[in-house]
């Protein structure tokens, strides 16, 4: 199937390492964060989310830091398997208009 | 529970033709979505719908690209007349009230 993500920026790690995906949102309105996982021919998948009166969520292997004052959002894979291996996005949404917005996402390569 | 139907899956057409994709969203989600994502990017919204109200169609190139979704539930997308720079996966999705974006697998249109 078509390869998403030829030209975005990589993250390789080994399996069983943790893995961090950092995302910068851009508008400071948004009260809604969503990460989600695109595998090659595939429509993104949700992964977790998080609202802005938080700060961390967990998930299973998953946890989303959100960082408000320097608008930064951060996924955490714990013990990164090959089957994690994807384009991960970050998308934003201000309640108002229930828009989401993506990010340009980051590729992630787990190496056995 | 079913998730969100496109089809057809791939399309190859002429520039200057005509294409329509169909997106069929989950049961209940009032919201849909048409997102455009070319290879190496975020998806982009092309156009939001709220029901059958138009929420959101301020990146639809609306010279060349229309959607409606009648009875506020099945939704197409139209291009006419193609461009070369078209050529992209076409991502629709749905969602229930304010929370996450359900994403269909995308329809990839390669225009020749």
């Amino acid at each position: 199937g078509e390869s998403v993500g030829l030209h975005l920026p990589t993250l390789s790690v080994q399996e069983g390492d943790n893995s961090i995906i950092n995302c910068a949102y851009s508008n400071s309105a948004s009260d809604y964060f969503i990460w989600y996982k695109q595998e090659s021919g595939k429509g993104p998948q949700f992964i977790i989310d998080i609202r802005s009166n938080m700060d961390k969520r967990q998930g299973q292997r998953v946890t989303v830091l959100l960082n408000k004052t320097v608008k930064h959002l951060s996924l955490q894979i714990a013990a990164t398997q090959p089957g994690d291996s994807a384009v991960y996005f970050c998308a934003e949404r201000f309640t108002g208009g229930f828009k989401t917005i993506f990010g340009a996402g980051t590729r992630l390569f787990v190496k056995a | 529970e079913a998730g969100v139907a496109q089809s057809p899956r791939y399309k190859i057409i002429e520039k200057r033709q005509s294409v329509a994709f169909w997106c069929n969203p989950i049961s209940g989600h009032a919201t849909l979505y048409w997102y455009q994502q070319i290879l190496g990017q975020g998806p982009k919204l092309l156009i939001q719908f709220q029901n059958n109200g138009v929420v959101d169609d301020s990146q639809l190139p609306k010279d060349r690209f229309s959607a409606e979704r009648l009875k506020g539930v099945d939704s197409t997308l139209k291009i006419q007349p193609a461009k070369l720079e078209d050529s992209a996966v076409y991502l629709c999705a749905s969602s229930f009230m304010n929370t996450e974006a359900f994403f269909g697998q995308g329809t990839r249109l390669t225009v020749v």
